[in-house]
């Protein structure tokens, strides 16, 4: 099938430490996006990437970094430099960055700093 | 800056239709968005509509876009309890690639039987 997997589904951290976030997906779409939800706000952009080997800041870029060696893979590492990192993070990937192709989401990770 | 508005909650009674409201601020959004989120999970797209269309409907779902007002509604017909979860209202504008897709906070909508 399909789809786009995120693992793991929670994630604890000690402060002062890196953690990295997988996303997986086997769609064959160019276009992947790191997003981070909290309670009562809306997805905030993290990163997002129209193609391998490229990547571009989203709103809320600082203490967290990617990258895309491969097609299928976008990992998120969540540097010590983020200071309030606790939050769901939600990876989705699209055909292509145009307006009008579907996102599809991973079933997310719940990160929290212990 | 762009903004994407919504109520944050809902409550109705199943079997009543539910409308969840919207406003966003970006005059040139061309594309608009409904998706789902049930607990612990990602989001689903439900529907989207063109911004030169003023409703769209598909089974129990109705969009209606007031292009003037900025304003976009999801009319959820005969609302069961599986229907319980977040929506979010996203809008993007195509000539900035898509992924400067907004979302609005997500309303959660609580169906009771």
């Amino acid at each position: 099938d399909g789809g786009i997997t995120q693992s793991p589904k929670y994630l604890f951290r000690k402060e002062g430490q890196n953690v990295t976030l997988s996303c997986e997906q086997n769609l064959n779409h160019d276009a992947m996006y790191w997003y981070r939800q909290d309670p009562g706000q809306g997805l905030r952009l993290i990163y997002y990437s129209q193609i391998v080997n490229d990547f571009q800041k989203g709103d809320i870029a600082e203490g967290y970094s990617v990258s895309r060696e491969k097609k299928e893979s976008f990992p998120l590492t969540v540097t010590s430099a983020q200071k309030n990192p606790t939050a769901f993070y939600l990876c989705a990937s699209s055909l292509t960055l145009a307006g009008n192709t579907e996102a599809f989401f991973g079933q997310g990770t719940r990160l929290t700093v212990v | 800056g762009e903004d994407v508005e919504q109520s944050l909650f809902l409550s109705v009674r199943e079997g009543d239709s539910s409308v969840i409201n919207c406003t966003y601020t970006d005059s040139s959004s061309t594309y608009l968005y409904w998706y789902k989120q049930e607990p612990g999970a990602g989001l689903q797209l439900l529907t989207y509509i063109f911004s030169n269309m003023d409703m769209k409907q598909d089974q129990r779902l109705t969009v209606l876009l007031n292009k003037k007002d900025k304003h976009l509604s999801l009319r959820i017909a005969d609302t069961q309890t599986g229907d319980s979860a977040i929506y979010f209202c996203a809008e993007s504008n195509p000539l900035t690639g898509g992924f400067k897709t907004i979302f609005g906070a997500g309303t959660r909508l609580f169906v009771k039987a």
